[in-house]
C-alpha cells in the first residue's frame, strides 16, 4: 500500500477562494483523521471519521471549514472562504482497530493563502 | 490551555550519546500515550506507545517511561544518531474515546550532532 496520500502537496490561494484538500486514506482503515499543524498551536485535531461517518467536528474551527467522506477511499477538506490565518499545514491520517492502533498520516498539504 | 506540554521547544545531543525527550500532560483520565517523529515535509510516523499500565515500553534503542504520578512521560533514545534530528510529537488519548482522539503536544526537535 501506498500509505495516505494527499493532494495537493503545496496550495498557494487568495483571501476570500475556496481551497480543497484531498485525501486517501489506506485501504482497509475505519478510521480518518484531519489535523491542521501550526506554530503557534502545533497539531490539532480537526475532524475524524469513522466508516465514513463524521463523529467528532469539534476541532473544526469555523463554519468556513468542512469535511467529507464520500466513500472510504476519499475525503475532503473545504474552506470557503479562505482567509491568511488558515496558512497551515493540514494532515491527514488513518487508521484501524479501535483499541489504539497508531494512525498513518500523509505527508500533508502546506496552504498559504495570501 | 494545553493538555499534552513539551517544555522544550528544542534540544541538541552528540551522536553516541543519550537524547531524553520530556511530555507532561494535565488530564489524569489520558491512559495511552504515543511518541511521532516528523522530517520536514514528511506526516509525522509513529515511533513508539506505552499504555497506562505500563511504567516502561522499550523498542530497539527507543525507550518510553511513563511516571503516571507525576503525569510525565520521557523518551530515551541511546545511542542517539544523526539520522534521528527530526521534531518528537507526544501525543495521548483517553480510554473511553473510542474514537481515538489523539491530543498532540507541540513537539520537541531533536538535533544529533556528529
Amino acid at each position: 500500500d501506498a500509505g495516505v496520500i494527499q493532494s495537493p502537496r503545496h496550495e498557494v490561494t487568495e483571501m476570500g477562494q475556496e481551497v480543497t484538500l484531498r485525501c486517501k486514506p489506506i485501504s482497509g482503515h475505519d478510521y480518518l483523521f484531519w489535523y491542521r499543524q501550526t506554530m503557534m498551536r502545533g497539531l490539532e485535531l480537526l475532524i475524524y471519521f469513522n466508516n465514513n461517518v463524521p463523529i467528532d467536528d469539534s476541532g473544526m474551527p469555523e463554519d468556513r471549514f468542512s469535511a467529507k467522506m464520500p466513500n472510504a477511499s476519499f475525503s475532503t477538506l473545504k474552506i470557503q472562504p479562505s482567509e491568511p490565518r488558515d496558512s497551515a499545514v493540514y494532515f491527514c491520517a488513518s487508521s484501524t482497530d479501535p483499541q489504539r492502533a497508531e494512525a498513518f498520516f500523509g505527508q500533508g498539504t502546506r496552504l498559504t493563502v495570501v | 490551555d494545553q493538555q499534552v506540554k513539551q517544555n522544550s521547544p528544542s534540544l541538541s545531543v552528540q551522536e553516541g550519546r543519550i537524547s531524553i525527550l520530556n511530555c507532561d500532560y494535565t488530564n489524569s483520565m489520558f491512559d495511552y500515550f504515543l511518541w511521532y517523529k516528523k522530517y520536514p515535509a514528511e506526516g509525522p510516523t509513529f515511533l513508539i506507545s506505552i499504555s497506562s499500565i505500563k511504567d516502561k515500553n522499550e523498542d530497539g534503542r527507543f525507550t518510553v517511561f511513563l511516571n503516571k504520578s507525576a503525569k510525565h512521560l520521557s523518551l530515551h533514545i541511546v545511542p542517539s544518531q544523526p539520522g534521528d534530528s527530526a521534531v518528537y510529537f507526544c501525543a495521548a488519548s483517553e480510554g473511553d474515546n473510542y474514537g481515538q482522539n489523539f491530543v498532540f503536544g507541540p513537539g520537541t526537535r531533536l538535533s544529533v550532532l556528529p
